[in-house]
């Protein structure tokens, strides 16, 4: 199975609001209400900011949200801030217990 | 403090093998699935392999079945993944992590590096 599709770069200023979006097929991202959002700064893991589509973990400010349509989904980060420049990536269950990742965007604060 | 620590990493000769395992502590070990994901130095994740709570049930990305064998035991509270016939493109970062969450997951380790060269 492939990657799932995330833009490879997105930017945006402080205060402003920029959105990610991930693609993939009615075989993971459309069929079942499973994607997550992770953010990983350089050096570190991963951390999970967004499961289930919109649902956010303890701890991960509301200026985090994710929505789907179809096959895509989308992270928006609102009233940007500079600790959020990071990398980013989507994930989804893709069947019989198995995980696709997409291939991360790297959101840079301008 | 709800933690995983990943030991075993390093260097091995294509074709050979290694065992990576990881410790948990802070949670109920055996009520989560649990999963490896690696990632390559600047590429992105790749999910590796899940196992159920019971361990009865394994799954792998197609890349890795047959070679790759994740196991665990509750009672020692550790995860563990068996690398065999190793490749080049298996020379990667391994995370261990929890699945919190359905197809979340909110425990990370800090990874353990696997060095494929001769």
């Amino acid at each position: 199975q492939s990657a799932l599709t995330q833009p490879p770069s997105a930017s945006g200023s402080p205060g402003q609001s920029v959105t990610i979006s991930c693609t993939g097929t009615s075989s993971d991202v459309g069929g079942y209400n499973s994607v997550s959002w992770y953010q990983q700064h350089p050096g570190k893991a991963p951390k999970l900011m967004i499961y289930e589509v919109t649902k956010r973990p303890s701890g991960v400010p509301d200026r985090f949200s994710g929505s789907k349509s179809g096959n895509t989904a989308s992270l928006t980060v609102s009233g940007l801030q500079a600790e959020d420049e990071a990398d980013y990536y989507c994930s989804s269950h893709a069947g019989t217990n198995n995980v696709l990742f997409g291939g991360g965007t790297k959101l840079t604060v301008l | 403090e709800v933690q995983l620590v990943e030991s075993g990493g390093g260097l091995v000769q294509p074709g050979g093998s290694l065992r990576l395992s990881c410790g948990a502590s802070g949670f109920t070990f055996g009520d989560y699935w649990m999963t490896w994901v690696r990632q390559a130095p600047g590429k992105g994740l790749e999910w590796v392999a899940t196992i159920k709570p019971d361990g009865s049930e394994e799954y792998y990305v197609d890349s890795v079945k047959g070679r790759f064998t994740i196991s665990r035991d509750n009672a020692k509270r550790s995860l563990f993944l068996q690398l065999n016939s190793l490749r080049a493109e298996d020379m990667t970062v391994y995370y261990c992590a929890r699945f919190g969450y359905y197809f979340g997951i909110d425990v990370w380790g800090q990874g353990t590096t696997v060095t494929v060269s001769s």
